[in-house]
């Protein structure tokens, strides 16, 4: 399996909702990543967790809080967005971080989120 | 500071002519350097790595050391050429840094 999985594609959720994001790989990558992206715009990192633990966040609001409960699966807990939160949110992972392999990324296909 | 520059934001070109999509980085070390290709309702993937050196899809890129560029190329453009493409860099003597994105070239290849 040489994929990463998003789900849900698509999310509508409104301002008051709590809702998560989840991304799953099965290739032994141990660095997985949560951009989001804007149209026509390029991905704008948000967190890195290498070996299930969080290197990077990049002054992310709280009300964004990523998980890694093991080393194939991301989460991304959303709580009270805002209406310019609305993007397609992408993860991705690398075979390794801080070492090589971490430039060739393997995205999934995103996840779509509107908030009204 | 690192950086990546894509200076045309559209390319636009007729099917079977050349292609070059520019990109330029500043980096004071010797980086490694990417494209990648986002398709229309696809996922982003890596399209090519300089260390790898190879032709995939037709497309070749160059590290240009002495004008820090690494400029995307096909000598014959095809419809289906057509996306978004982005320069990226990632930092050798800097542990812990994620690859860093240009801000993309669309291009567009019509009959």
């Amino acid at each position: 399996d040489t994929e990463v999985t998003q789900t849900p594609k698509h999310l509508v959720m409104g301002m008051t909702n709590k809702k998560s994001l989840k991304c799953e790989q099965h290739m032994g990558h141990r660095a997985m990543y949560w951009y989001k992206q804007k149209a026509k715009k390029p991905p704008e990192l948000m967190f890195v967790y290498s070996y299930e633990k969080l290197s990077i966040n990049e002054s992310v609001p709280s009300r964004f809080s990523p998980e890694c409960p093991n080393s194939s699966l991301l989460n991304l807990h959303l709580h009270a967005l805002q209406p310019e939160d609305s993007a397609l949110y992408l993860c991705a992972s690398s075979q390794g971080w801080g070492t090589g392999g971490t430039g060739e990324l393997f995205f999934g296909e995103g996840s779509r989120l509107t908030v009204l | 500071a690192q950086r990546v520059t894509q200076p045309e934001k559209l390319l636009s070109v007729f099917k079977g002519a050349p292609v070059e999509l520019k990109c330029n980085y500043s980096y004071s070390g010797s980086p490694e350097l990417f494209w990648y290709v986002q398709y229309s309702r696809q996922r982003l993937q890596l399209l090519l790595r300089h260390i790898s050196r190879e032709s995939i899809k037709g497309f070749t890129a160059d590290l240009n050391k002495g004008e820090t560029s690494f400029h995307l190329k096909k000598p014959f453009a095809q419809e289906e050429d057509s996306a978004m493409y982005y320069c990226a860099l990632i930092p050798t003597n800097q542990a812990g840094t994620a690859l860093i994105f240009g801000k993309g070239t669309t291009l567009s290849v019509s009959s």
